[in-house]
């Protein structure tokens, strides 16, 4: 099975600073990669998908970019209501696995 | 607008059984492949299982494979997780989600809670 690593775990930044996250693969993937949100009580919300296409009505302050076994998520001026889990997640035949999850919260 | 609306969860003691469903609107049912994702409270995603469109491709997570079935009845707009011999670390938020027109799930419902206690 294929398992999927990110960093960091959590994260605190200030309003309109970059955020970066990585995902990483245990074997090649090509660009099998996605991205989503997670708020607290809520459902996860897919944001990038296929490594880098930005999911539609998705602010353009989300980027996504990698192939292979190495993947970024972007934040570009990251916002109060970015305030969030963020999983990677890979796609296999017909199985699934996200990644632990980085959780994002403003300093 | 897609909807999709899980409904089965409760409590049941170990070693039971409880069948979830997923009721789903909005899209054409049987164009799509679906899942089930849990998580636990607390806890990240965990992929449970995912059907084909026409249940043709099948895949379980290890952790629950043989003891859950997922399943779809495309004339009913529904989907399925019948989990048996439950154990308390399947306690769970059990989403069900849409697969897009590639490899990432599009939709998800807003879950329903399993809790496996005695």
């Amino acid at each position: 099975d294929i398992q999927m690593t990110q960093s960091p775990s959590s994260l605190s930044a200030s309003v309109g600073d970059r955020v970066t996250i990585t995902c990483q693969a245990s074997q090649d993937i090509s660009n099998y990669l996605n991205w989503y949100q997670q708020k607290p009580g809520k459902a996860p919300k897919l944001l990038i998908y296929d490594a880098s296409n930005l999911e539609t009505g998705v602010p353009s302050r989300f980027s996504g970019s990698g192939s292979g076994t190495d993947f970024t998520f972007t934040i570009s001026s990251l916002q109060p209501e970015d305030i969030a889990t963020y999983y990677c997640q890979q796609y296999d035949n017909l199985r699934i696995t996200f990644g632990p999850g980085t959780k994002v919260d403003i300093k | 607008e897609v909807q999709l609306v899980e409904s089965g969860g409760g409590l049941v003691q170990p070693g039971r059984s409880l069948r979830l469903s997923c009721a789903a609107s909005g899209f054409t049912f049987d164009d799509y492949a679906m899942h089930w994702v849990r998580q636990a409270p607390g806890k990240g995603l965990e992929w449970v299982s995912g059907i084909s469109w026409n249940s043709g491709s099948i895949g379980y997570a290890d952790s629950v494979k043989g003891r859950f079935t997922i399943s779809r009845d495309n004339a009913k707009n529904s989907l399925y997780l019948q989990m048996n011999s439950l154990r308390a670390e399947d306690t769970a938020l059990y989403y069900c989600a849409k697969e897009g027109s590639g490899w990432y799930l599009e939709n998800w419902g807003q879950g329903t809670l399993v809790t496996v206690s005695s």
